[in-house]
Order: C-alpha cells, then structure tokens, then sequence
C-alpha cells in the first residue's frame, strides 16, 4: 500500500541537539510538505518542497533545515536553534496538480519531546 | 489572502444524535475547502473536500458539509454520531494556484456512551 512512513513516532532531544525527523513516501507525489501542530493551534507550515532539490520556507521555519535529495525522502532537522521544538510534527504530500483538488496525503507524525 | 475559524473548539453530543462542527472561511477568490480527521497521535485523513463543484459534499463514514457562499461556511455535519467519530476535526482552506493550505484551530468531538 503505498503512503508516508514518518520514523521515529517518539523522540527525545536533549538541550543543545540536533535531531532530524524522517519523511519517506511511495506515491510518487512530487510535494512534500512538513507541519508542526501545538494544542489549539491548528497545523503551521515549516517547509515545502515542489521538486527534488528545491525547497521553500513556510511560516515557521526559523530553527529548522531540510533537504530534498530524493522524491521519496524529505527529512526535517530540528536544530539547536529551535527553541521550543517540543511539538507533533507532520509530514505530507500531494500527487501531481494541485493540492486545492487533491488534498493531501499525511504521515502519522512524530512527537518530539526536549528534556 | 485567506483564513478559516473552527466556531468551536469542543463538541460533545450523545451516540445517534447528529453532530455539527462548525467552520467558517475568508478568501479572496473561490476557495477550496477540506474538512480532516485526526485520531489521537495520528495523522490526518481528508473526510471530504469542496472545489466548486456541487456545494453539498459527502465523504467518509457518513459526513458531509455544505458550502455556503453567502454565509462564507462549511459545516460539517454527520445524521447519527458513533463512537469511532471521537476524535479532532481541521477545517482548512487554500486557493488556486496556492501551495499553502491553511489550517483552523480544530474542533475536539467528545462522543457520551
């Protein structure tokens, strides 16, 4: 079945680290997109990407960095620049169009947690 | 520009009543409109979406909304609630053209035995 496989489901950083989240798809869609999500805050917008090697910033993205080396792969780090990382964060992506017809397709997160 | 308002930000109701979760939308131009489903640590799944075509639209498990020009709203709405609809539901917008979509705050539905 194809999907976004997001790895680890849990993680732990400690103060000072970086850490990098993993977002892997097989639906051979070309965007990727990663979120993070805050109680009652809805979903903000870090990064997106349109096309291998090549990448936007979002709303947020100060205190993170990403790379698209390959259309299956858009994985997140989360710097020490970060200050308050602790969040769920979502990777997606959409197939070929545009995504106001398509939607997009989410991963099942990963919560990362500083202590 | 755009932005979306999740009227409420919990909903309890009783098994077999009905729900509505209420959303409404601000946009420039003709919206596209989704409505998504979160379980707890999981991610999202797209209920059903409105890209102007009919304005009632149905989806998944029983849902549907209706897209409402003059009152800027897309309700969702479901006849007889279960108890697997307990969850967090996303109302969200973007425009054509646009790669950002934009989030409401979410609505929490509490389903009472």
């Amino acid at each position: 079945d194809g999907g976004i496989t997001q790895s680890p489901k849990y993680l732990f950083r400690k103060e000072g680290q970086n850490v990098t989240l993993s977002c892997e798809q097989n639906l051979n869609h070309d965007a990727m997109y990663w979120y993070r999500q805050d109680p009652g805050q809805g979903l903000r917008l870090i990064y997106y990407s349109q096309i291998v090697n090549d990448f936007q910033k979002g709303d947020i993205a100060e205190g993170y960095s990403v790379s698209r080396e390959k259309k299956e792969s858009f994985p997140l780090t989360v710097t020490s620049a970060q200050k308050n990382p602790t969040a769920f964060y979502l990777c997606a992506s959409r197939p070929p169009g545009q995504g106001n017809i398509h939607g997009y397709t989410f991963g099942s997160g990963t919560r990362l947690t500083v202590v | 520009a755009q932005s979306v308002t999740q009227l409420d930000s919990h909903v309890s109701v009783s098994e077999g009543t009905p729900v509505l979760l209420r959303c409404n939308y601000s946009s420039s131009y003709s919206p596209s409109l989704f409505w998504y489903v979160q379980h707890p640590n999981k991610g999202l799944q797209l209920l059903l979406k409105y890209t102007s075509a009919a304005t009632l639209v149905k989806g998944i498990n029983g849902f549907e909304a209706e897209f409402k020009k003059s009152e800027t709203s897309f309700h969702l709405t479901k006849p007889s609630a279960h108890m697997s609809d307990a969850a967090e539901y996303f109302c969200v917008v973007t425009l054509f053209g646009n790669e950002k979509l934009t989030f409401g705050t979410g609505t929490r539905l509490t389903i009472i035995p």
